[in-house]
């Protein structure tokens, strides 16, 4: 089974710095996906960055960026020029892409980020 | 993008009784779907896997005949709570997984449930 760990319970960084979120993962298998999900006090799920295992590039969407380190199966998140508006829970999540299951997730603990202006 | 719409989005109801929320794939077919249950500052904990056309897929703890879970069609699954307990008072969240050709597969999330039981 996946297990996902995110060691930090909360954090907090101060607006236009950078903040970086941790997320490590234990699985046996070798394709997979990682995401990190965003949730607002407003409890929407949101979709910050997706990362697939096959993938060497990190990926990156405008200020998210993520350091994918699959030998060590690490996958932590960058905030640069944090926002007030980024304050929220953060989620790493694993998923393996089988037909039979596809979708089914394991999910981290979330990281509670506050930005402070 | 793809959007996983969830409905009702609050819903109170009375000890003992039922309730249904719904969860539908507007822009894409979902044979699976995923129901979570998340208490306040915690984690999504997976309920179930809803699979179109047969039984759904209950983890260890959940109690089947009190979630009842029917996928009848690609894009529809619901959830019904029965005989509501004050317990049972929650947020309540779906996912669905599209497949893309060129980006693999992502979950989108539906905008959740609140459900009180008084």
């Amino acid at each position: 089974a996946q297990t996902v760990t995110q060691s930090q319970p909360e954090m907090s960084v101060q607006e236009a710095e950078t903040v970086t979120l941790s997320c490590t993962y234990d699985t046996s298998e070798n394709n997979y996906y990682l995401f990190w999900y965003k949730q607002p006090p407003s409890r929407q799920m949101i979709l910050v960055i997706r990362q697939e295992a096959y993938k060497q590039q990190n990926a990156t969407e405008n200020r998210f960026s993520v350091n994918f380190q699959k030998a060590a199966k690490s996958f932590s998140l960058k905030i640069s020029d944090s926002q007030l508006g980024d304050t929220a829970m953060y989620f790493c999540a694993f998923m393996k892409p089988l037909f039979a299951n596809a979708g089914k997730s394991t999910f981290g603990d979330g990281t509670t980020l506050t930005v402070k202006p | 993008g793809a959007v996983v719409s969830q409905h009702p989005s609050w819903v109170i109801c009375k000890s003992g009784t039922s309730v249904k929320i719904e969860c539908r794939s507007l822009d894409f077919q979902a044979t699976t779907m995923f129901w979570y249950r998340q208490f306040p500052k915690q984690s999504l904990m997976l309920m179930a896997t809803s699979n179109e056309g047969s039984k759904a897929t209950y983890e260890q703890g959940v109690e089947k005949d009190k979630f009842l879970i029917n996928h009848a069609s690609l894009t529809l699954s619901t959830l019904t709570v029965t005989s509501a307990h004050p317990e049972d008072s929650s947020f309540y969240i779906c996912s669905a997984s599209k497949q893309d050709s060129r980006s693999g597969n992502t979950i989108y999330f539906g905008e959740g449930s609140w459900l009180t039981v008084v």
